[in-house]
Order: C-alpha cells, then structure tokens, then sequence
C-alpha cells in the first residue's frame, strides 16, 4: 500500500544553517506529494507541494523536488530562521487509493538563534 | 484563519465521559477528514466522510463514531473515554475529486482533548 517514511527527528540547526528533511514514498498509482508544517499549537499548514515528477515545490525560502527515479521528497532551506521551528510531515494522495492522505510521522526542527 | 472551524479548542473530561467535537469544513468543500495527533503515534486517520457519507475508515475505535450532517459540518463522538484517549483531534477538507490531489487538505486548528 501507499506510505511515506521521513528522517527522523529531532532536529536542531543553528540559525542561518542549511536545511534538509528526507522524505520516500511508495505508491500504486502516480501520487501528489506534499509538505505540511505545524506551529507549536497550531493545526497543519501547507508549505508546498508537487503534482507530478520534476515537479518542484516552493514557499517561504523552502523547496522539494519530486524525484519519480528515487521516489523522493526531500525538503530543503538553504538559510534557516528561528521562525521556522515547527513539525514538519510529508504527505501523498493517490487517487488510485481514494481520496485519502498518507502521512510521515513528522520531523521536529529546531532552529537556535 | 483556513477556513476549518473546529470547537471546541480545549476540553477536560474525566475517564468513562462522553464527549462531541465539532467541525466545519471550508465553504465549497464537501469532504471531511478527522485525525488524531497523539505524541506517541503521530497523526492517525480516523475516517472520512463526503457529502454526508462515510468514505472510509482508518484506524478509528469503537467508542469512536463521526457523522455528516446535511449542512456538511462533521461531529466526531467520543465515548467511554480513557487516559490513552488524550490527544489533539484534527478535522481537516477538501474539494471533491481531482481536487484533492492538486490541492491538498486544509486543516482546523484541532481540539485538544485531555482525558483526567
């Protein structure tokens, strides 16, 4: 079945440090994959996503490739702030599945001044 | 704001309660989703509804049930509830179809149950 396997985490970087988060999937059909990000009391938020192979995502000084060769995913920053500790989840939906969204198990960065 | 109203944000219930948390999903979107984010097992699926029918099930108890109701907004009950059961309860949208995966979930800011 589908799933998606992130680095795992914690992770604390200094302030200004480059930035990157592993994420794989497996999938029947040809997926969207997507980057949620949490706020510490927040729900899930959106950063980016991808639709289609080459495709690549970016928001906010963050960007992922989707890489059909690797099945691959990695979230990237190249200079990260504070502002930017929070949970990160990589996600897919297959419409091969239904509508339904399968989820990493989150990755906690922490980003130190 | 995303548009996701979930109530309410914070609620303290003692074991063997029952409780409903509530959900509207955002304007135009006919599907619901609800999760459960606990710090030991991540977000869990509990299930999805779409217009009013339930869609499929993931790994949601059986003291657990959800409904749909004509106005599209969701409740999720909670019964017989019990320590393990504290957790922060996600409802999430979406539009019907290819939207889904062209433009993801938009999630509620979540309720956060405590169990005493």
């Amino acid at each position: 079945g589908d799933s998606v396997t992130q680095m795992e985490g914690p992770v604390t970087l200094s302030e200004e440090a480059f930035l990157t988060i592993n994420c794989t999937y497996t999938a029947t059909g040809y997926p969207s994959l997507f980057w949620y990000v949490q706020y510490p009391g927040e729900g899930l938020q959106l950063l980016l996503k991808a639709t289609k192979a080459d495709d690549k995502g970016s928001n906010k000084g963050f960007e992922a490739t989707y890489r059909k060769e690797t099945t691959s995913f990695h979230l990237e920053k190249g200079s990260v702030q504070v502002s930017d500790s929070a949970v990160y989840f990589c996600a897919l939906s297959d419409q091969n599945t239904g509508n339904q969204f399968y989820f990493g198990t989150g990755t906690s960065l922490t980003v130190i001044p | 704001d995303s548009g996701v109203t979930q109530t309410p944000k914070h609620l303290i219930t003692a074991t063997g309660q029952r409780v409903t948390l509530r959900c509207s999903p955002r304007s135009g979107d006919l599907s619901v989703y609800w999760y459960q984010q606990s710090l030991d097992q991540g977000l869990q699926f509990l299930i999805h509804y779409y217009n009013g029918e339930e869609r499929a099930k993931g790994n949601i108890l059986e003291r657990f049930s959800a409904q749909q109701f004509p106005d599209l907004h969701s409740e999720l009950n909670l019964s017989s509830l019990e320590l393990g059961d504290s957790a922060l309860y996600f409802c999430a949208s979406s539009v019907a179809g290819q939207g889904l995966v062209t433009y993801g979930y938009t999630f509620g800011s979540g309720t956060r149950l405590t169990v005493v």
